[in-house]
Parts: C-alpha cells; sequence; structure tokens
C-alpha cells in the first residue's frame, strides 16, 4: 500500500484566495483525521471523520475552515479565503478504528499563504 | 496550561548513550499513551503505545506511563544517529460518542556519532 497520500505537497498562495489540500487515506481505513503543525501550537487534531461522516469538528479554528468527504477514498480540506497565519503544515492521518492509536499519516502539506 | 506538557529541547546525545524523552499531562481521562516519531519533513510516525499504566518496551525502545503522577517516559538504548528525529507524545481517551487525541509538542532530539 502507498500510504496516506496527500496533495500538494507545497503551496504557496497570496492572501485572500481559497486553498484546497486533498487526502486519499489507506485502503480500508475508516477513520480520517486533519492536523495542523505550527512551531508554537505543535500538532492540534482540526477534525476527524468515522465512516465519512464527521463526528467532531471542535479544533477547526474558524469558518474560513471546511472539511469534506464525499467517499472512503477522498477527503479535502478547505481555506477560504486563507490569511498569513494559516500557515502550517496539514497532515492527514488514517486509522481503522476510531481510536487512532495506530493512525498512518501522510507527508503533509506545508502552506505558505503570502 | 496545555492539557500535554513535553520539553522541546532540542536534546543532544552521543551515539550509544540512554537517551530520556518525557511527558506530563493533566486530564485524568487519557487511557492511551502513545510516543509518534518524527523526521524532518515528514509525518509523524507510531513508535510506541501504551493502554493505562505500565512498562512496554519493544527493541532499544521503553515506554513508561505512571498514572498516578500523570508521566510518561521513552528511553532509547544503545541510541543511533539514525534515531535523530522529533519524538512526540500523544495522550488519548474516547467516550460519550467522541474520541480525544492530544499531543505534546515534541522533542528534538540529535544523536551525535
Amino acid at each position: 500500500d502507498a500510504g496516506v497520500i496527500q496533495s500538494p505537497r507545497h503551496e504557496v498562495t497570496e492572501m485572500g484566495q481559497e486553498v484546497t489540500l486533498r487526502c486519499k487515506p489507506i485502503s480500508g481505513h475508516n477513520s480520517l483525521f486533519w492536523y495542523r503543525q505550527t512551531m508554537m501550537r505543535g500538532l492540534e487534531l482540526l477534525i476527524y471523520f468515522n465512516n465519512n461522516v464527521p463526528i467532531d469538528d471542535s479544533g477547526m479554528p474558524e469558518d474560513r475552515f471546511s472539511a469534506k468527504m464525499p467517499n472512503a477514498s477522498f477527503s479535502t480540506l478547505k481555506i477560504q479565503p486563507s490569511e498569513p497565519r494559516d500557515s502550517a503544515v496539514y497532515f492527514c492521518a488514517s486509522s481503522f478504528r476510531e481510536w487512532n492509536t495506530e493512525a498512518f499519516f501522510g507527508q503533509g502539506t506545508r502552506l505558505t499563504v503570502v | 496550561q496545555k492539557e500535554v506538557e513535553q520539553d522541546p529541547g532540542p536534546l543532544s546525545v552521543p551515539e550509544g548513550a540512554i537517551v530520556s524523552l518525557n511527558c506530563t499531562y493533566s486530564n485524568s481521562a487519557f487511557q492511551y499513551f502513545m510516543w509518534y516519531r518524527q523526521y524532518s519533513r515528514k509525518g509523524p510516525e507510531l513508535l510506541m503505545y501504551t493502554y493505562s499504566s505500565g512498562n512496554k518496551e519493544d527493541g532499544r525502545f521503553t515506554a513508561q506511563v505512571d498514572k498516578s503522577s500523570k508521566y510518561i517516559s521513552l528511553f532509547i538504548r544503545d541510541s543511533q544517529p539514525s534515531d535523530s528525529a522529533t519524538y512526540l507524545c500523544a495522550c488519548a481517551y474516547s467516550g460519550a460518542g467522541s474520541y480525544q487525541l492530544t499531543f505534546g509538542k515534541g522533542t528534538k532530539l540529535s544523536v551525535i556519532p
């Protein structure tokens, strides 16, 4: 298996633009997680899905952030409009079960908003 | 106070040394305790997982959990340059239809040949 696949690996965008990050989880995993990592705040859970249904989005910082999982093999995290403080590395992770003791992370998307 | 506190380091040790990495947590509801390793510009990968208090050993790595003092540790024996990475502790609980996983900020470790 290729593991969790995220795209793009790097994204540089101007403030105010819409950004869409994509994730393909490992086949057969039924839980998917979006994290954001910064030096200041470390790794933070933004939202997680179980069987394609959003379970907890309390970590989503603002209404500018939205996430979807239209099917078991694809998820998106969208930021609209983007701001410089959104600059971070965004990780997607998947696991067999909701209690992601064995979560597998993607390589991350490094987002820079200028 | 963050729920999971971890000294960010950096920590630099000579090859072959024993490394001790530690975290404290404040939420007594945490049931699962994990250590992840993250190489530069990569995603975290699960290294060790323990449930409740006790020790768990895997090769050169030993994870310890002391729920009474809310303290978790990772020991690396005979450290190797390939162990150079950032180590993140993580604590989790589930209940009431939800799930909570909280990471420490990570400790950057360098093992010098």
